[in-house]
Parts: structure tokens; C-alpha cells; sequence
């Protein structure tokens, strides 16, 4: 039973550049959430999404960020223009259902702008 | 918006001694939830509370949801050094509806000597 998955693990860009990570929820998870957590502080929320729909963006920064959840395939969490500010671990959680809030990690993409 | 703070900051213990470390609100939560975070992976979930003044043990942690569902507080008993890394609290904001973001708190830092 795998667990969350993501990918890249590690992403070097330059400023300037594109960033996409990749989520895969756990079976059976429909729920997807992304948070960012920067060096020695707690995770602070992005995103939260359902397959094909964007329920609350509420932490998401206005420019340069969006996420999806599309019918097929992975979460993409898609950062345009990179600046050394993006730097950080990118983690993607995943749950079940409305009921309850137990959200799963994955094991995060940690993101180095240059 | 919903903040934590979590205490204390850091713990540096001896092999076998008992562990305490808590989180309080500004504002009430309805989900209580503590994570461990290794260095370079993800949060992995250890507690989930759901009820004011629930008491919820796992193996060697125990957790609490506080009766004014403003605060909770977690236990490691007889600590190993496998317990070594952060401990995080969240909690879901009653306002929000199920199944969205997490608050987190700072973390504590868990240091177990031999």
C-alpha cells in the first residue's frame, strides 16, 4: 500500500525558470493538499484540492503559483519565474475523505533556486 | 487567521526520561493532530484527536485534546533514541470545512542522548 508519492525529491533552477512538482495521493485518496515549509519552521498551508477542482487557495501566493488536480495522473504544484524566495520544501498530503482530517505526507520536494 | 504556539522550542533529554511538549490557540480547534518530522522526509502522523478532552495513547505517546479545545499536549514516555527530531501539533480551524488546511505549529526539537 504505497504511501504518498512525490517527485522530483530534489529541484535545482535558476531564477527565472519553471518549477513543477509532482504529488501522487495515496489509493483511494481524492483529497489533495500542498503546504511549504521553510528552514526551521512549521509547514504553512497552499492549496487544497479534489480531482479537477480547487476548493481553497487561500495560501497560495497571488503570481507565479498554481496548482491542479486533474482527472488522470498526478497534483501539479507549477511555480513560474522562480526567485531565491522559493527555495523551500514543498510537501503534498493526502486524505481519504470530508469525514475526518487525517492528512498522509509525502516525503516533500525540497526546491534550491540559484 | 489561526496561529499555534507550540512549546518548547527544543528538548535535549537522556535516554529514558519522560517527554512533554504542548501547543495553545488564539482560537478553538475542532482537530487536534501531532506529526513527527525526520530530517529530509515528510511529516509522518501520529495522533489524530477529535473530542475535547479525548485522551489518546499510541505505544509510548500519549495525547490530549484540551476540555477548551484551544490547547493540546503530547507525552513520550521512557524516550529511545529513535524519538530523535521535530515534533509539530496541528489542528483544523471549526470555520473551515472538513477536509481542508491544517495550522501547524513551530515545531519542538527532540534531542535524545544515550
Amino acid at each position: 500500500n504505497a504511501g504518498v508519492m512525490q517527485n522530483p525529491r530534489h529541484l535545482v533552477r535558476r531564477r527565472g525558470q519553471e518549477a513543477r512538482l509532482r504529488c501522487s495521493p495515496m489509493k483511494g485518496h481524492s483529497h489533495v493538499y500542498w503546504y511549504r515549509q521553510l528552514p526551521e519552521e512549521g509547514l504553512k498551508f497552499m492549496v487544497y484540492l479534489q480531482k479537477e477542482n480547487i476548493i481553497d487557495e487561500s495560501g497560495m501566493p497571488k503570481e507565479r503559483f498554481s496548482a491542479e488536480f486533474p482527472k488522470e495522473g498526478p497534483s501539479i504544484l507549477r511555480i513560474q519565474q522562480v526567485v531565491r524566495g522559493d527555495s523551500a520544501a514543498y510537501f503534498c498530503a493526502s486524505s481519504p475523505q470530508m469525514t475526518y482530517n487525517e492528512q498522509f505526507f509525502g516525503p516533500g520536494t525540497r526546491l534550491t533556486v540559484l | 487567521g489561526q496561529q499555534l504556539n507550540q512549546s518548547p522550542q527544543s528538548m535535549f533529554i537522556q535516554e529514558g526520561e519522560d517527554v512533554s511538549m504542548n501547543c495553545t490557540s488564539s482560537s478553538i480547534f475542532n482537530t487536534w493532530l501531532w506529526y513527527k518530522q525526520d530530517p529530509g522526509e515528510g511529516p509522518v502522523l501520529l495522533i489524530a484527536l477529535y473530542k475535547a478532552g479525548e485522551l489518546t495513547s499510541n505505544g509510548r505517546l500519549t495525547a490530549q485534546f484540551g476540555i477548551t479545545r484551544k490547547d493540546s499536549f503530547l507525552n513520550i514516555s521512557a524516550s529511545i533514541p529513535s524519538d530523535v527530531g521535530i515534533y509539530f501539533c496541528a489542528g483544523q480551524d471549526p470555520q473551515e470545512t472538513s477536509g481542508s488546511r491544517l495550522t501547524f505549529g513551530e515545531g519542538t526539537q527532540l534531542t535524545v542522548n544515550p
